[in-house]
């Protein structure tokens, strides 16, 4: 079980450019978290996807930001004209089931700058 | 509005002294608590978490935690530090499938 796996686990980009995210998942799990965590405002859920199906985009900033699942294997994390104030540590997580006392399994985070 | 505090942004303790991370939770209800841990460069991996029940939860690393629904709160102990320790710490509550975090407590260890 080589846990949750995001890549690339550093990326760069220009101001006004797109930024791809890529987590896979740990296999079976059936529930995929999106976090995003800044110095200034933390730890942030930002979307959350159940067998693939979104269920709750409501930490997404409306604009600029989308997630996908196309598959039970991968989910992407897209940002659209990125800001500098876009640049934080994006983590992806898993769990087996939705449920509150379900242990969620965290990727080690993709850090993003936007310059 | 659901959320969880921690109030002590930084905590130093020495190598082998016990430890004492305060969190304090504000939800309708009694939420699922966890702690996890963040070590440099890494994700967040689970402590321990709270089931209904004892009031007492172990963890991995000798770390527990006690709930206290009288004080609205879910502190974690640890009776002997270890320089390995060193690490930032973040509470968390849960009513559904979306955790709430504290803004986490970072732990330096003196030798």
């Amino acid at each position: 079980n080589a846990g949750v796996i995001q890549t690339p686990r550093h990326k760069v980009t220009g101001k006004g450019q797109e930024a791809t995210l890529w987590c896979e998942p740990i296999s079976g799990h059936s529930a995929v978290f999106w976090y995003r965590q800044t110095i200034v405002q933390g730890l942030e859920f930002l979307t959350y996807f159940r067998n693939q199906a979104p269920i709750d985009d409501s930490g997404m900033p409306k604009e600029r930001f989308s997630a996908q699942m196309p598959n039970q294997s991968h989910s992407t994390l897209k940002i659209q004209s990125t800001q500098p104030q876009d640049s934080a540590v994006y983590l992806c997580a898993s769990s087996l089931v939705t449920r509150g006392d379900t242990e969620v399994f965290f990727g080690k985070g993709t850090r993003l700058t936007v310059v | 509005a659901q959320s969880v505090t921690q109030p002590d942004a930084r905590v130093t303790v020495s190598e082998g002294a016990s430890l004492q991370l305060r969190c304090k939770y504000s939800y309708f209800g009694t939420p699922y608590l966890f702690w996890y841990v963040q070590y440099p460069r890494q994700g967040l991996q689970l402590l321990l978490k709270y089931y209904p029940g004892d009031p007492v939860v172990q963890g991995v690393n000798g770390f527990e935690a006690e709930f206290s629904k009288s004080n609205s709160s879910f502190h974690l102990r640890k009776a002997s530090v270890h320089w390995s320790d060193w690490a930032v710490y973040f509470c968390a509550g849960n009513m559904g499938y979306k955790l709430t975090f504290g803004t986490g407590t970072s732990l330096l260890v003196d030798p």
